[in-house]
């Protein structure tokens, strides 16, 4: 079974700083997948960025890098200078690719969500 | 930029009633997906979709929901007997592949279902 732990129910930051969003996970299966949306107050889930376990880089998307460190379990979501607009809900989600063929069948396990608001 | 879209946007039904949500994946993809999000919690997974047959589904996902790719473009949920423990937020999703780094899943903008 897999497990996304996100540890920080609500986060503040001034507009134009870093914040760093917390998400551990867990799961027995050696090859995997995480993610994170972006959930604004309109509702909908954005994708943010991807790590597969297996990357030897972290990954970065624009202002957004993701701080994977596979032996703590953790996948952390840095922001970097952040914008008003950065304000909303955030999911860090997991998949597993437990079969040969690398099929995780799109099944995500999400954690609980961290509400990031940015004051200006 | 290309996007999944989902209709209604939000639903009112009684309790016992039949109810299908309706969603259009982004046109080159190949899976599909319906998540839920009861108010305050998490995103569950409910099934997954390909090749016009159900390839996962979750222990939520019984024999009352039911998916269907009817013309080739558009993407059902339907229950068929609502309870009012399925008020939530319904999300359709599609995405290229079911896994590694094009396996992002592509996320509609919800279908909220109020069962009263």
């Amino acid at each position: 079974a897999q497990k996304i732990t996100q540890t920080q129910p609500g986060m503040f930051v001034q507009e134009k700083e870093a914040v760093t969003l917390d998400c551990t996970y867990d799961t027995s299966d050696q090859s995997y997948g995480l993610f994170w949306y972006k959930q604004p107050s309109s509702g909908e889930m954005i994708f943010l960025i991807y790590q597969g376990s297996y990357d030897e880089q972290n990954a970065t998307e624009g202002r957004y890098s993701l701080n994977f460190q596979k032996a703590r379990k953790s996948a952390n979501l840095v922001i970097s200078a952040s914008q008003l607009g950065d304000s909303a809900m955030y999911f860090c989600a997991m998949t597993s690719y437990p079969n040969a063929g690398g099929t995780s069948y799109g099944k995500l396990t999400f954690g609980q969500g961290t509400i990031l608001t940015v004051h200006p | 930029e290309p996007e999944v879209t989902q209709t209604p946007s939000h639903q009112v039904t009684q309790m016992g009633q039949e109810v299908i949500l309706r969603c259009v994946p982004i046109s080159n993809h190949l899976y599909f997906y319906w998540y839920r999000q009861i108010l305050g919690q998490k995103v569950e997974f409910l099934v997954s979709f390909y090749n016009n047959e159900i390839s996962e589904k979750s222990e939520i996902f019984d024999d009352q929901f039911s998916v269907e790719r009817p013309d080739g473009s558009n993407f059902t949920l339907k229950i068929r007997s609502t309870k009012l423990e399925d008020s939530a937020m319904y999300f359709c999703a599609s995405s290229v592949t079911f896994g590694g780094t094009t396996g992002e899943l592509f996320f509609g903008e919800g279908s909220r279902l109020t069962v009263l």
